[in-house]
């Protein structure tokens, strides 16, 4: 069944770039979206469409989705990025339903 | 701004339903283009859909829960809900509805606070 694969956890120090990547069959294909959710929140979406973002959302947060890969890059990383970060697509295959990745949690050390 | 917010029981016995409803302000839940949804995180886990209702009464649910789920929408009071039949442990979880977008991959960009629902004796 298709699924969505990402790194447990993530460290990146201030001001850096943090990447996140989320991997399925041939997610190139699909549309890849990434929500963002702290500690004891609902999530929040921060890309769509692969490459875009909701309005509200800094520019340092980016996303590109290509073969087998999608990955979100958070540029200039804050301490208020840290949070769990999880992507999502829909599985087209006979399951016909929404994928969650399992999340990766960033901590900015 | 569009907001939801969930309401229902949060504790439910074992082998009952857990009932929650969604009520949205702010926009309209008859508006084209939307997939109102039901998403739930069992505690330190991920998230999981569950399934949505569009078009006023098409639904789509997630495969392994499709026996014991039924959303329904009530436009007239702006608010869809979730019954899950035959709750089990397994079943406790923060619960939260949300807005899906047609033509993005199904983005969400509308969420409630989330409901914690337990299921225990």
């Amino acid at each position: 069944s298709f699924e969505l694969t990402q790194p447990p956890s993530v460290s990146v120090s201030p001001g850096q770039t943090a990447s996140i990547t989320c991997s399925g069959e041939k997610l190139g294909d699909k549309y890849v979206s990434w929500y963002q959710q702290k500690s004891g929140q609902s999530p929040v979406l921060v890309i769509y469409q692969d490459t875009k973002r909701p309005s509200g959302i800094p520019e340092r947060f980016l996303g590109s989705n290509s073969g087998n890969t999608a990955t979100l890059t958070i540029g200039g990383t804050q301490a208020m990025d840290e949070a769990d970060y999880y992507c999502q697509a829909w599985d087209s295959t006979a399951a016909s339903r929404v994928v969650f990745g399992g999340g990766t949690k960033l901590t900015v050390l | 701004q569009v907001q939801l917010q969930e309401s229902g029981p949060g504790l439910v016995k074992p082998s009952q339903t857990l009932s929650l409803t969604c009520t949205v302000s702010g926009g309209s839940i008859s508006s084209g283009g939307y997939f109102w949804s039901w998403i739930r995180q069992h505690p330190g886990k991920g998230l999981e859909w569950i399934g949505y209702i569009y078009n006023g009464g098409t639904t789509h649910f997630h495969p392994s829960l499709r026996s014991r789920i039924i959303i329904s929408v009530d436009t007239s009071k702006t608010q869809f809900s979730l019954n899950l039949g035959s709750v089990t442990a397994a079943d406790t979880a923060v619960y939260y509805c949300a807005r899906g977008v047609a033509g993005t991959g199904d983005s969400f960009d509308f969420w409630g606070q989330g409901t914690l629902v337990t299921v225990s004796s």
